[in-house]
């Protein structure tokens, strides 16, 4: 129940495409859902996060759409670029927790 | 700003073997937590500490352990090594334990076990 599952395992994406990840979750009681960002040699960036109580956040061309009721959440790259290939973790967490439960990441390739 | 230190950032040991790993979190910030990366089990959570208190804890057996200094300052120790072991262990620091304080990650120490 603690687990976050996430897919594709990787995905190659060519630049100016639309780059989209998935992650799924069991534990209702999760109410904090960040995507993090990670470079070779570099530990994880906080890219962008959401509450359930929104469906959908947008931070320039990074998008977040959640699905309460599915237990689902999802990022979207628009416009993607050759400098957005990193792998991607979404995460959720409980409310005055600071355990993280991760995804198994997203290696995104994105070609010129 | 500084961002959260780790240090050192390379260690290679022997099974059996104890190490130490340090943190320090941004100026200011009070929670640290820990993370073990590896390619097998991602990113999975050790255990936090904030204001020299450990807060929670993850599913590690208990050569694991941290500690946390009044300057907010944090080390971790894994003692008799095993090469399931081998792994990057990433510090995260917060300027507290709420949603509003999004975690800020160090780069790691990659500690390697033969």
């Amino acid at each position: 129940q603690q687990q976050v599952k996430q897919s594709p395992q990787s995905l190659i994406v060519q630049k100016g495409g639309i780059s989209i990840i998935n992650c799924a979750y069991e534990n209702t009681a999760f109410d904090y859902f960040p995507w993090y960002q990670q470079f070779p040699g570099k530990g994880p960036a906080l890219l962008i996060a959401i509450r359930p109580d929104v469906s959908e956040k947008k931070e320039g061309r990074f998008t977040i759409s959640f699905n309460k009721s599915a237990k689902q959440f999802s990022l979207h790259i628009m416009d993607s670029q050759p400098g957005d290939s990193a792998t991607y973790f979404c995460a959720a967490s409980i409310t005055q927790g600071g355990k993280l439960i991760f995804g198994q990441g997203t290696e995104l390739s994105v070609k010129p | 700003k500084a961002g959260v230190t780790q240090t050192p950032r390379y260690l290679i040991k022997t099974r059996g073997q104890q190490v130490t790993l340090s943190c320090s979190p941004i100026s200011g910030h009070r929670s640290v937590s820990w993370y073990q990366q590896t390619p097998g089990q991602g990113l999975q959570f050790l255990f936090e500490y904030f204001s020299e208190t450990q807060r929670n804890k993850g599913n590690f057996p208990g050569r694991f352990s941290g500690r946390q200094f009044s300057n907010s300052r944090s080390e971790m120790n894994v003692s008799t090594l095993e090469l399931g072991d081998s792994a990057l262990y990433l510090c995260a620091s917060s300027f507290r334990t709420d949603l509003n304080s999004p975690l800020h990650f160090g780069n790691g120490t990659r500690l390697t076990v033969t």
